[in-house]
């Protein structure tokens, strides 16, 4: 398996631009995660899906932000708009029930 | 979830065992003590896990007191690469709630 894989690696937007990020998990896990990270706030759980359910998006800054995890092996974060402070380090984790996350490379998003 | 207290950073010679030390005086019976590393720029990598017993794999050893309120993670032979920042997580396993929460982890410098 190739792992977690995140794409884009890198994005650079304007504010008010809408940003995707994608995630691939591996390929039989039950769990997905969404991180955030900065060098203020360190890494910071957004939201999480179970079988493509989400259990728990306490995380979520603001309704600017939102997930869908349409099926096993896909999940989107989507920022609209996108504001300067979203600038981050944005993670993808998979993980099976009762085992370690695996995490993908991330996505290094800029606002400007 | 059980809040950690980790050091903020630690040092190590290489070559010599790297002993991470962890306290969760509040751990509840059915939560598992996990191990994580991130070395700069990557992402999270999984490194161990355990309920009570001590465990070992092929990356490092976990050893969990008897009460469970505080566990060491050793890696025997440290070396250069292993210089990274170590996350010690209690977390809940129970249906669906699977939350991993980071905290601030302690930085461990492996010196030459």
């Amino acid at each position: 398996d190739a792992g977690v894989i995140q794409s884009p690696r890198h994005e650079v937007t304007e504010m008010g631009q809408e940003v995707t990020l994608r995630c691939k998990p591996i390929s039989g896990h039950d769990y997905l995660f969404w991180y955030r990270q900065t060098m203020m706030r360190g890494l910071e759980l957004l939201i999480y899906f179970n079988n493509n359910v989400p259990i728990d998006d306490s995380g979520m800054p603001e309704d600017r932000f939102s997930a869908k995890m349409p099926n096993a092996s896909f999940s989107t974060l989507k920022i609209q708009p996108s504001e300067p402070r979203d600038s981050a380090v944005y993670f993808c984790a998979s993980s099976p029930q009762g085992a370690g996350a695996f995490f993908g490379q991330g996505t290094r998003l800029t606002v400007v | 979830d059980a809040k950690t207290t980790q050091p903020t950073s630690m040092d190590c010679a290489e070559g010599r065992a790297a002993n991470l030390p962890c306290n969760h005086s509040t751990i509840s019976g059915n939560e598992y003590v996990y191990w994580y590393r991130q070395i700069h720029s990557q992402g999270p990598q999984y490194i161990i896990h355990g309920l009570k017993n001590n465990e070992t794999n092929e990356m490092a050893s976990l050893i969990i007191t008897e009460d469970r309120k505080s566990s060491t993670l050793i890696l025997p032979h440290a070396t250069l690469r292993d210089t990274a920042v170590y996350y010690c997580i209690v977390r809940y396993s129970g249906g669906s709630n699977y939350k991993l929460t980071f905290g601030k982890g302690t930085l461990l410098t492996v010196n030459p």
